[in-house]
């Protein structure tokens, strides 16, 4: 079965370092990979896309690969603040939005 | 507002009764989205709906979940005799395409007792 995987045990980072998550997947093969950010009680927030066919995204102080042979994407947060402390998910997207198979997220705390 | 709006925000109902909840997408988004997020876990998918049709509805767990759009805004999702591991956070989402990026509503809180 199809399966993403997100470091579950949350990620402590101190101010100023570049934050790296990871998110691994099985049995699959997307044609994107989203990140998002939620803060508790809140819906997610889009942050990157990237294509199976892209290495590496930036926005910012964010960028995103996409390894299609390990099956593996790294998100990087560079320079973090205690206001990037929240959960990030990445979801896998076939061939349209609603066949997105979502990680159970990384809970990021960044101390000051 | 311009974003994803979600109504109520928290609903607390005793088992085995009726629940709506509403979602007003982004004006001229055709595509909108249900999820459900327990905690700890990541979204998961209920239907989607491409203008007012549900173009996918393979992810409501059972016939007690239904949602419509009937005027391809505004979408309804409606749980009858509710149990209690209903209990979850219904999120809505919607989006101009098919693909890419999704603009997220801040979620109803369900906590069936």
């Amino acid at each position: 079965s199809q399966k993403i995987e997100q470091n579950s045990e949350a990620l402590n980072i101190q101010e100023g370092k570049t934050a790296t998550l990871t998110c691994n997947y099985t049995n699959y093969s997307p044609a994107y990979l989203q990140w998002y950010r939620q803060d508790p009680g809140r819906g997610p927030v889009f942050l990157l896309l990237i294509r199976e066919n892209e290495k590496e995204k930036r926005k910012e102080r964010l960028k995103v690969t996409f390894d299609t042979t390990l099956k593996q994407s790294l998100f990087h947060i560079t320079a973090s603040q205690p206001a990037d402390s929240a959960t990030y998910l990445c979801a896998l997207e076939r061939d349209s939005n609603y066949q997105l198979i979502w990680g159970a997220g990384t809970k990021l705390i960044i101390k000051p | 507002g311009a974003g994803v709006s979600q109504t109520p925000s928290n609903k607390v109902t005793e088992k085995g009764k009726y629940v709506e909840l509403r979602c007003d997408p982004i004006s001229g988004h055709t595509a909108l989205y249900w999820y459900r997020q327990s905690l700890g876990q990541g979204p998961e998918f209920l239907i989607y709906f491409q203008g007012t049709g549900a173009a996918d509805d393979s992810g409501l767990p059972n016939d007690r979940f239904f949602a419509v759009r009937p005027e391809g805004s505004v979408s309804t999702l409606k749980i009858q005799r509710t149990e209690r591991g209903d209990s979850a956070m219904y999120l809505c989402a919607s989006s101009p395409r098919t693909t890419g990026e999704l603009f997220f509503g801040e979620g109803s809180r369900l906590t069936v007792l």
